[in-house]
């Protein structure tokens, strides 16, 4: 069935280091592509999405980009801040309306 | 403003006994999905429904039960079949889109279940 998995954590980096958190999938035919961020405490909110491959999410200085050819939707961004830290989940639109996650990557920004 | 509320944020029970937890979404959705989160897991689906008096079991759904009697409101029902019910329990909603996905997840900010 579909699948996601990503980097485990947790992710420890100085402010204004580059992020790279790795995410693959595995699904049938060609789902959308999610990353949602959730901080402590709290539910989770939608970061970027992509719809099909080649696609490019962004927002607030995250990018992910939808890679049929390797199934994976790495999410990057260039300068992280101390408010960045949270968990980060990459997921899946399964079929009949279904989100699947990945297990979530925690991430810590220390300054 | 539009949104999602589950309350309360943190509830307490002792095993055996049954307890609901409340969702609400005033954003006129029409599918509505209950996941749980343990630490390392990611979220797992519990019960999901796309239109109100439907609903269907996702991954996990032994142990609890949900009603759909309102477009606007799914509470999930933790009974004391459920081994081991202690969680955070998160609430989403989205717009239907047939039959493939690829409306985001509205979600709630969660409800802590300790049973002891």
């Amino acid at each position: 069935g579909d699948s996601v998995t990503q980097m485990e954590g947790p992710v420890t980096l100085s402010e204004e280091a580059f992020l790279t958190i790795n995410c693959t999938y595995t699904a049938t035919g060609y789902p959308s592509l999610f990353w949602y961020v959730q901080y402590p405490g709290e539910g989770l909110q939608l970061l970027l999405k992509a719809t099909k491959a080649d696609d490019k999410g962004s927002n607030k200085g995250f990018e992910a980009t939808y890679r049929k050819e390797t199934t994976s939707f790495h999410l990057e961004k260039g300068s992280v801040q101390v408010s960045d830290s949270a968990v980060y989940f990459c997921a899946l639109g399964g079929q009949g309306g279904k989100l699947i996650f990945g297990q979530g990557t925690e991430l810590s920004v220390k300054p | 403003d539009g949104g999602i509320t589950q309350s309360p944020k943190y509830l307490f029970r002792k095993e055996g006994q049954n307890v609901t937890l409340s969702c609400e979404q005033n954003l006129n959705h029409d599918a509505m999905y209950w996941y749980r989160q343990d630490p390392g897991q990611g979220l797992r689906l519990i019960y999901y429904s796309q239109i109100v008096n439907d609903f269907q079991k996702g991954d996990i759904a032994e142990g609890y039960s949900v009603s759909r009697e309102k477009k606007e409101s799914f509470p999930l029902t933790v009974t004391s079949a459920q081994k081991n019910p202690t969680a955070f329990y998160l609430c989403a909603s989205s717009p239907r889109e047939g039959r493939s996905y690829n409306s985001p997840l509205h979600f709630g900010n969660g409800t802590r279940l300790t049973v002891t």
